[in-house]
């Protein structure tokens, strides 16, 4: 079936780790998305990208790194200099850039700083 | 800055009741606003109200698009226990991507 596959589900880091968060689709989508969820608060848009080898910062990109190597995969770095990485972390896509359709959803990753 | 604000960030009910969930924004070059449910994890798609189509119908849920008064709101009739989720509003903005901009979110508890 065709959809979103983000990995790992959860993950534990400690201070001053580098750590990846994997987001694959299928869906042939051309345009892709990171946010971040926390508690009482609306999502947040982290990067996106619209083709390979392109990519944008969004609302909150500081301490954060993307690639965009294949149209397939988008993962999300979270660096060291994050200072409060601790989130749900959501990827999505869309098609067309996103101009005619919703965004699908992957199921998220959710990381925890000890 | 764009904003969206929904309300109440919280709803306990009782199963068969009817809800209004609220929706306001304020966004340069408005392109649409959408509506997704969240019960775990993914959020899942709703409903998407732009300009040529400001009312929606699912069922039990509709949502409707006020552009004078920059505001939608959701409604749920007959709800069930399997309605309880977060239900979050975004509104699509600017130009090229699908950049969203999401409001907190409306937790809705629908007990038996």
């Amino acid at each position: 079936d065709g959809g979103i596959t983000q990995s790992p589900k959860y993950l534990f880091r400690k201070e001053g780790q580098n750590v990846t968060l994997s987001c694959e689709q299928n869906l042939n989508h051309d345009a892709m998305y990171w946010y971040r969820q926390d508690p009482g608060q609306g999502l947040r848009l982290i990067y996106y990208s619209q083709i390979v080898n392109d990519f944008q910062k969004g609302d909150i990109a500081e301490g954060y790194s993307v690639s965009r190597e294949k149209k397939e995969s988008f993962p999300l770095t979270v660096t060291s200099a994050q200072k409060n990485p601790t989130a749900f972390y959501l990827c999505a896509s869309s098609s067309a850039g996103g101009r005619t359709g919703e965004l699908f959803f992957g199921e998220g990753s959710r990381l925890t700083v000890l | 800055e764009d904003k969206v604000v929904q309300s109440p960030l919280s709803l306990v009910v009782h199963e068969g009741d009817t809800v209004t969930l609220n929706c306001s924004y304020e966004v340069t070059n408005f392109r649409s606003l959408l509506w997704y449910k969240q019960e775990k994890k993914a959020p899942t798609f709703l409903f998407m109200l732009t300009s040529s189509g400001i009312e929606k119908k699912s069922g039990r849920l509709s949502s409707i698009l006020d552009k004078k008064e920059l505001s939608s709101i959701l409604n749920i009739t007959a709800t069930q226990t399997g309605d309880s989720a977060i239900y979050l509003c975004a509104v699509a903005h600017g130009q090229g991507a699908q950049k969203l901009v999401f409001g907190q979110g409306t937790r809705l508890t629908i007990n038996p």
